[in-house]
């Protein structure tokens, strides 16, 4: 079984700063990874994933994050926040070969303030 | 436009009052899933459907129940709710399981008094 860390439940930054949510997972098999996120009284929708190939991906609104294998991260970045980025985020990972039961963390609240 | 549509959007019941929470989707997609979102926890699987009449256990199916007679519905039923069943509920949509991406309804926000 797979499973999901955030660590940060809540992350405060200042509108233009450099932002960081980090991602853990743990699997004993290969496994594919997204973000989602959730502006207040929504539903979910993708911000990014990872399937194979380039451990950077590249995903809307400016954001990106990066595979790391051996330390089973998958850290999301943005080179400067605006106050619409203001949401939840949430991580997900799921096994590759058939897997049907995406994995989400407990997600980080990011709150830009001006 | 492509959606996962669910109702009803917000609902206060009693305990032991049967209800019934809907999900449609227009994608023709063969898998969906529900899930409950509860502060602290993130979201959690409650159950899933590969296909027509074919449905499965998430983690946390006790209380639940679903059935899937129709490839684009997929209602989430409680027979008997409870307190503990007060949570944010979604129901989610995919082409396939695996590396295919969900969408999610708006989500219902159920209260169980």
């Amino acid at each position: 079984a797979q499973s999901v860390t955030q660590l940060d439940s809540q992350v405060p930054v200042f509108e233009e700063a450099p932002v960081e949510l980090r991602c853990n997972y743990s699997s004993s098999v290969s496994v594919y990874l997204f973000w989602y996120v959730q502006y207040p009284n929504q539903g979910l929708q993708l911000l990014l994933k990872y399937l194979s190939g380039s451990t950077l991906v590249k995903g809307i609104n400016g954001f990106e994050a990066e595979f790391n294998k051996s330390q089973t991260s998958f850290h999301l970045r943005k080179p400067s926040v605006h106050i619409s980025d203001t949401a939840e985020y949430f991580c997900a990972v799921i096994r590759t070969g058939g897997g049907n039961k995406l994995t989400f963390g407990t997600g980080t609240q990011l709150k830009v303030e001006l | 436009e492509a959606q996962v549509t669910q109702n009803p959007r917000y609902l206060i019941t009693v305990t032991g009052k049967k209800l019934t929470v809907t999900c449609s989707q227009n994608m023709n997609h063969e898998y969906m899933s529900w899930y409950r979102q509860d502060p602290g926890l993130g979201l959690r699987q409650i159950y899933y459907s590969m296909n027509v009449e074919v449905t499965d256990k998430g983690d946390v199916p006790e209380g639940y129940k679903v059935s899937r007679k129709e490839k684009r519905n997929f209602p989430l039923i409680l027979e008997s709710p409870s307190p503990n069943q007060t949570s944010l509920y979604f129901c989610a949509s995919s082409q396939g399981s695996g590396a295919n991406v969900l969408t999610f309804g708006a989500g219902s926000r159920l209260t169980v008094l």
